[in-house]
């Protein structure tokens, strides 16, 4: 069993669609949860990061972390071209060793 | 500083020669990683320093792999006797410790490895 596992893409939704991304993970030593956005052969970017369960929201993006279940979430409402990207979940110890997830592919249409 | 940098941002080798990438953190950051990205795939772990000591390797990171950072600035990732498997993106980030600060990775743009 990997240590994260992201649920596969590719997702294609219409532009205003609400878009659910998740991840589940299996090490309850893991403390650290962020969300990172990475575009066609780039790097990847820092979107959302959380520490504890619950939700927090910036903007447009909400990351949603349930601890007691190792599952974490990202929401994207009111979604655009250009959120289309691949999405990472990472999760991470205290020793700041994070693990991605396979990662999702997202196609925002006009 | 803006951010990571990496160099080069893509390397076309032959199988059995060396390559070496280096990167170059945020300064402030004394913490540093590689990961290793192939098409389809999350960055896998590579190995990780916090300034010029290197504090975990994993089990992907073979023989033929080394990496350094003798002044805790700058790091090279060298790989020796290269192998079509290889071919891949090298990513670079940088962070400052947990407990300085909220202990994101900021990412290079990386370079990509192709091993005809």
């Amino acid at each position: 069993q990997k240590e994260v596992e992201q649920d596969p893409g590719p997702l294609s939704v219409p532009e205003g669609a609400i878009v659910s991304l998740n991840c589940t993970y299996s090490n309850s030593a893991f403390q650290y949860f962020m969300w990172y956005r990475q575009y066609s052969r780039k790097g990847p970017e820092l979107l959302m990061y959380t520490y504890s369960s619950g939700n927090k929201e910036d903007g447009r993006f909400t990351a949603q972390v349930d601890k007691s279940s190792k599952y974490i979430s990202l929401f994207i409402r009111d979604s655009q071209p250009s959120d289309s990207a691949t999405y990472l979940c990472a999760i991470g110890g205290s020793n700041n060793d994070m693990r991605f997830g396979a990662g999702t592919r997202l196609t925002v249409k006009p | 500083d803006t951010g990571v940098s990496q160099d080069p941002r893509h390397k076309i080798t032959k199988r059995g020669q060396n390559v070496t990438f280096r990167c170059d953190p945020i300064s402030e950051h004394n913490r540093l990683y590689w990961y290793r990205q192939t098409l389809g795939q999350g960055p896998e772990f590579l190995t990780y320093f916090q300034n010029e000591a290197q504090l975990e390797k994993s089990r992907l990171l073979s023989d033929r792999f080394s990496a350094e950072r003798p002044k805790g600035s700058f790091s090279t990732l060298e790989i020796q006797r290269t192998e079509q498997g290889d071919s891949a993106m090298y990513l670079c980030a940088s962070s400052l410790p947990p407990g300085g600060g909220t202990g994101e990775l900021f990412f290079g743009e990386g370079s990509r490895l192709t091993v005809l």
